[in-house]
């Protein structure tokens, strides 16, 4: 089974700073890879596909890199709307989620 | 616009069992596989089952392996998760959502039902 490992668990942050999420696959995953936002209560918005591809829809300040083993993904300027949990899915072999990172208010 | 609907979740005993259903509209239902995805409370995402476009190949996770089943029905745009003998560790908002294919991202999801475990 391929792991992911997302870091940080969490991350304090101000509107309008850069942030940036990483996650790590236990083997190779290719591009393979989404990153999903989830606000409380709310089911998971998929953001970024195949490690780079902006979802239709999604702020342009959301933007994924990497492949292979380790993945970010970065909010240029972060927004208050942008506060909530980030989640990186691998569909390379089957789906595993990563544990996920809280953005919160700093 | 695309919409996944679930229901049929709810307080149930341990050892008992439950069906939830996951109602499709707006989109060609028999084009696409589809996934349930569950999450503890406060917990996060775990995918458990997948069901291919025609109802054929059906994968699950280890955790709910010869306890929970997945089906769907394409005349009715309806996708089903039967779960069996179930646990306390099986407390979650279930979520169905759906992917072109098998290496795909989870594009669309429902708003999920919420299956709470207790005695």
């Amino acid at each position: 089974d391929i792991q992911m490992t997302q870091s940080p668990s969490t991350l304090s942050a101000s509107v309008g700073d850069r942030v940036t999420i990483t996650c790590r696959a236990s083997q190779s995953i290719s591009s393979w890879l989404a990153w999903y936002q989830q606000k409380p209560g709310k089911a998971p918005k998929l953001l970024i596909y195949k490690a780079s591809s902006l979802e239709s829809g999604v702020p342009s300040r959301f933007s994924g890199s990497g492949s292979g083993t380790e993945f970010t993904l970065t909010i240029s300027s972060l927004q208050p709307d942008d506060f909530a949990n980030y989640y990186c899915q691998q569909y390379n072999s089957f789906w595993t989620f990563g544990q996920g990172t809280k953005v919160e208010i700093k | 616009q695309v919409q996944l609907v679930e229901s049929g979740g709810g307080v149930v005993q341990p050892g008992r069992s439950l069906t939830l259903s996951c109602a499709a509209s707006a989109f060609t239902f028999s084009t696409y596989s589809m996934h349930w995805v569950r999450q503890a409370p406060g917990k996060g995402l775990e995918w458990v089952a997948v069901i291919s476009y025609d109802g054929i190949n059906k994968y699950y996770a280890d955790s709910v392996k010869g306890r929970f089943t997945i089906s769907r029905d394409n005349s009715k745009n309806t996708l089903y998760l039967q779960m069996n003998s179930l646990t306390a560790e099986d407390t979650a908002v279930y979520y169905c959502a759906r992917t072109n294919g098998y290496k795909n991202r989870f594009d669309y999801w429902g708003q999920g039902t919420l299956v709470t475990v207790s005695s």
